[in-house]
């Protein structure tokens, strides 16, 4: 059973538009939601993270939402740029347990 | 900081050989992940050390594959009797708090 689930697998935007990227758990144990970013030849990298007692957290042009009842969680972009173009794996853990992480989604931003 | 430290950066082995991969989690991190990323598969979790215990092996394939951290300095993940299949980038990661995971360059290993 995949623990974490995160669609679309590529997204592609115009620069300037806010891309949404999605993700649905299933263990309601999870506490720790990450969210990575991880460049062509590089290795992933958290990029912002948020814990289920918040529904929000910002970091500039970087959003999650967190609905704890429908156990899901988003990333949004905001104005989007040609660099943040990248695969994103969103992924989710439970106190000292291990960390699930989703399939990733390839994002493609055009100047 | 020179970061989670993966070595060799790529190693070819041909099919039955023994593969044996380090890693050197950042100065002081308590927290040791080993992981796998392909193609296909994407990232998949093996294994997590965590003040040098054994905390969670349920990703590690039983037979062929060993992990063990014999300090706080090091890790090794070994691979014996490589298969085709084994070929992917395996990657280390680090921890202070067991939350903010640092990872490692990775390991590009080929099985002929």
């Amino acid at each position: 059973q995949q623990q974490v689930r995160q669609s679309p697998q590529s997204l592609t935007v115009w620069e300037g538009e806010t891309a949404i990227l999605n993700c649905s758990y299933e263990d309601s144990t999870f506490d720790y939601f990450p969210w990575y970013h991880q460049f062509p030849g590089e290795s992933p990298a958290l990029l912002i993270a948020i814990r289920p007692v918040s529904n929000k957290k910002e970091d500039g042009r970087f959003t999650i939402f967190f609905n704890k009842r429908e156990k899901k969680f988003s990333l949004h972009i905001a104005d989007s740029q040609p660099g943040d173009s990248a695969t994103y794996f969103c992924a989710a853990k439970a106190g000292y347990q291990n960390f699930y992480f989703g399939k990733g989604t390839s994002l493609t931003v055009i100047p | 900081n020179a970061g989670v430290i993966q070595t060799p950066r790529h190693k070819v082995t041909g099919k039955g050989q023994e593969a044996t991969l380090w890693c050197e989690p950042i100065s002081g991190h308590s927290a040791v992940f080993w992981y796998r990323q392909t193609i296909v598969q994407g990232l998949e979790f093996l294994t997590y050390f965590r003040n040098q215990a054994p905390i969670d092996d349920s990703g590690m394939p039983k037979e062929r594959f060993s992990a063990q951290m014999p300090n706080q300095s090091h890790s090794t993940l070994k691979i014996q009797s490589t298969q085709p299949q084994d070929s992917a980038v395996y990657l280390c990661a680090s921890s202070l708090d067991g939350d903010t995971q640092y990872f490692g360059p990775g390991t590009r290993l080929l099985v002929l």
